[in-house]
């Protein structure tokens, strides 16, 4: 069973500059979510989709931050302006429901560092 | 606020010894408990996870192990190998999950030298 595919596996911009992230998760997965880890922490849901619709994005920075999955498989997470303190890991990760039984399998992450 | 403390921060110990890690949490009621590994440069990946209602689990040279009395966990680590250098997530799921989100720790780094 192939995993949850992410890219591109490292992002270095400049401050103000935008970047985008991309996440193909497990075939039938019905949830997604993007998580960002600092360094040195553990990670934190930036958003939760159920399908091609938001269940939770109460942590996503929404000036500057925005995500989609418009057809319920593929989902992007975009950045525009970046700052120096987006500089972290993103990690996608799926699950079959939203139920929290359901295990949530993560991809290899997008390591994003900010000049 | 739901909390989870993860304790050492970092650990150094030699190919071939045990070693434990602990997890305490707040998150109360909850429904499982989970720990992580994540090794450097990659997601963290499950290795296993506890109900409420249970008291031990192993996968492996993995075992973890749950008082929800005193809210606690710990992963112990038979026979460390040096693929076991990684970081240690212990990962929290509330009762009311869809409600309220997952409590991560912040992680212990274990390095298993030669």
């Amino acid at each position: 069973e192939a995993g949850v595919a992410q890219s591109p596996r490292y992002k270095i911009i400049e401050k103000r500059q935008s970047v985008a992230f991309w996440c193909n998760p497990i075939s039938g997965h019905a949830t997604l979510y993007w998580y960002q880890q600092i360094l040195g922490q553990g990670p934190k849901l930036l958003i939760q989709f159920q399908n091609n619709g938001v269940v939770d994005d109460s942590q996503l920075p929404k000036d500057r931050f925005s995500a989609e999955r418009l057809k319920g498989v593929d989902s992007t997470l975009k950045i525009q302006p970046a700052k120096l303190e987006d500089s972290a890991v993103y990690l996608c990760a799926s699950s079959l429901d939203q139920q929290w039984s359901n295990e949530q399998f993560f991809g290899p992450g997008t390591r994003l560092t900010v000049l | 606020k739901n909390q989870v403390e993860q304790s050492p921060q970092s650990l150094i110990i030699l190919e071939g010894k045990n070693c434990t890690l602990q997890c305490n949490y707040t998150v109360s009621p909850f429904s499982n408990l989970r720990w992580y590994k994540q090794d450097t440069g990659r997601g963290p990946v499950s290795l296993t996870i506890m109900t409420f209602s249970e008291n031990t689990k192993s996968n492996g040279r993995y075992t973890a192990t749950l008082d929800a009395d005193t809210k606690q966990s710990s992963l112990h680590i038979t026979a460390s190998q040096l693929s076991d250098s990684a970081s240690y997530i212990c990962v929290v799921v509330p009762a009311n999950f869809g409600n309220e989100k997952l409590t991560f720790g912040t992680g212990t780094r274990l390095t298993i030298i030669p």
